[in-house]
């Protein structure tokens, strides 16, 4: 089962503009992840929040988390056509190091 | 350092055969999950192994199976493939046990049961 939704399913948006993707959680977490995926290959980890943390940076990503919402955002700034791709959150909890994805974001970026 | 690699990369198979598809995880890295990519049902957990142990099963029935080395390498094994089983399957290693790194995915096994 997955851990929550992304939203939204899609967007596409012009090189240069700012992409802001929304994901949404059930349980109590230990941390909240984010991930690209390039057309079905394997997933690429872009950045780790951990419970206790409200807002992390990484270069053009910010990432903010709302443990009393149970929700988190990532931004991707100035968004260039290489950032085409599907993100999806993820949470850990427990002790275990099974992560539960989210449903994800198809991000397309045109010229 | 070489990332995680899965092979074979593709797969046909008819169905009630069965597959082995192989893991092998960063050097070092002791933890190795297994992860079920399909349109309907997303990313899906299958399972985690830390030091040949398997340490949490996901919610799939017992024809997935999987095994870990002594030297981490990871195989997961599908018996009486069903065509629901076509899928990518994503193995992703992790230095600690317990989730509070990043994990490092393959590219992926792309298996079509026809």
């Amino acid at each position: 089962s997955q851990q929550g939704e992304e939203d939204p399913q899609a967007l596409s948006i012009q090189e240069g503009e700012n992409a802001t993707m929304n994901c949404s959680y059930k349980t109590s977490i230990n941390n909240l992840q984010w991930y690209r995926q390039n057309s079905g290959r394997g997933l690429v980890h872009l950045i780790l929040i951990r419970s206790n943390e409200r807002e992390k940076h990484s270069g053009r990503l910010r990432v903010t988390l709302d443990t009393s919402k149970k929700s988190s955002s990532l931004l991707i700034t100035a968004s260039r056509a290489a950032d085409t791709a599907s993100y999806f959150c993820a949470t850990h909890t427990g002790t275990a190091s099974k992560l539960t994805f989210g449903t994800g974001t198809r991000l397309q970026v045109t010229l | 350092k070489a990332g995680v690699t899965q092979t074979p990369r593709y797969l046909i198979k008819t169905r009630g055969q069965q597959v082995t598809l192989s893991c092998s995880p960063i050097s070092g890295h002791r933890s190795v999950s297994w992860y079920q990519q399909t349109p309907g049902q997303g990313l899906q957990f299958l399972f985690e192994y830390f030091s040949e142990t398997q340490r949490n099963k996901g919610n799939f029935p017992g024809r997935f199976s999987g095994r870990q080395f002594s030297n981490s390498r990871s195989e997961m094994n599908v018996s009486t493939l069903e065509l629901g089983d076509s899928a990518l399957y994503l193995c992703a290693s992790s230095s600690l046990q317990g989730g509070g790194t990043e994990a490092f995915f393959g590219q992926g096994t792309r298996l079509t049961v026809v």
